[in-house]
């Protein structure tokens, strides 16, 4: 699986949008990327994901770069129920469709 | 519409002792399903998955196993618990034949302190 790369953690104030990068530079051609997030003490939710193409959903959109190489979760108005550790990963296609999780970024929105 | 459950959601355990966690999941058929344990500060780590019934896959050498007795049941387990068996274990099942667009969702998770 290819590896990802994100910051430890990120600030936001409430509101303002948060823009969350992941660096994976080993990604394959059929390689998806996804994202998660996970609030304190919860299972890992999911957010969103694609293989080439943005795309957007009610909770974010992803932007991922044409070489692929890097993607940005972007939560657009940003809320204090937003503060989680977000995860980035690029998803083995296989049969079993393993998901690898990093250490991820913890985000943390502020007043 | 889909739901996972898993319980207990906390269980206090001495070292030694036995352990089993249960993760069913309703409104879905044959799906793929996954147990994942986080230790405490730490990431997910993948420990077992299962693409069908008596089929189980071990990601890692530990001193758990792993069991699917029915098509959407999913039983992680222990005969001799180990203090660093600790941490936070989160059953997910996927939706089976997939492709790469489909996700794995997580259940809310059971939190198991070995004293």
């Amino acid at each position: 699986d290819a590896k990802t790369t994100q910051p430890t953690s990120m600030d936001c104030a409430e509101g303002r949008a948060a823009n969350l990068p992941c660096n994976h530079s080993t990604i394959s051609g059929n390689e998806y990327v996804y994202w998660y997030r996970q609030i304190h003490s919860q299972g890992p939710q999911y957010i969103i994901h694609g293989l080439k193409n943005n795309e957007t959903n009610e909770m974010a959109s992803l932007i991922i770069t044409e070489d692929r190489k890097s993607s940005t979760l972007i939560l657009p108005h940003a809320t204090l129920r937003d503060t989680a550790v977000y995860y980035c990963i690029v998803r083995d296609t296989g049969t079993a469709s393993k998901l690898t999780f990093g250490t991820g970024t913890r985000l943390q929105v502020t007043l | 519409s889909q739901t996972i459950h898993q319980w207990p959601a906390t269980l206090v355990q001495p070292v030694g002792s036995p352990l089993s966690l249960e993760c069913t999941v309703e409104g879905t058929s044959n799906p793929n399903l996954y147990w994942y344990r986080q230790a405490a500060g730490r990431g997910l780590q993948l420990l077992f998955y299962s693409v069908g019934i008596g089929q189980i896959s071990s990601e890692v050498p530990q001193n758990l196993s792993a069991s699917r007795p029915q098509d959407r049941q999913f039983i992680l387990s222990s005969k001799k618990l180990l203090l660093s068996d600790s941490g936070f274990y989160l059953c997910a099942w996927r939706r089976r034949p997939g492709n790469g667009r489909d996700t794995q969702y997580f259940g809310p998770g059971t939190r198991l302190t070995v004293l």
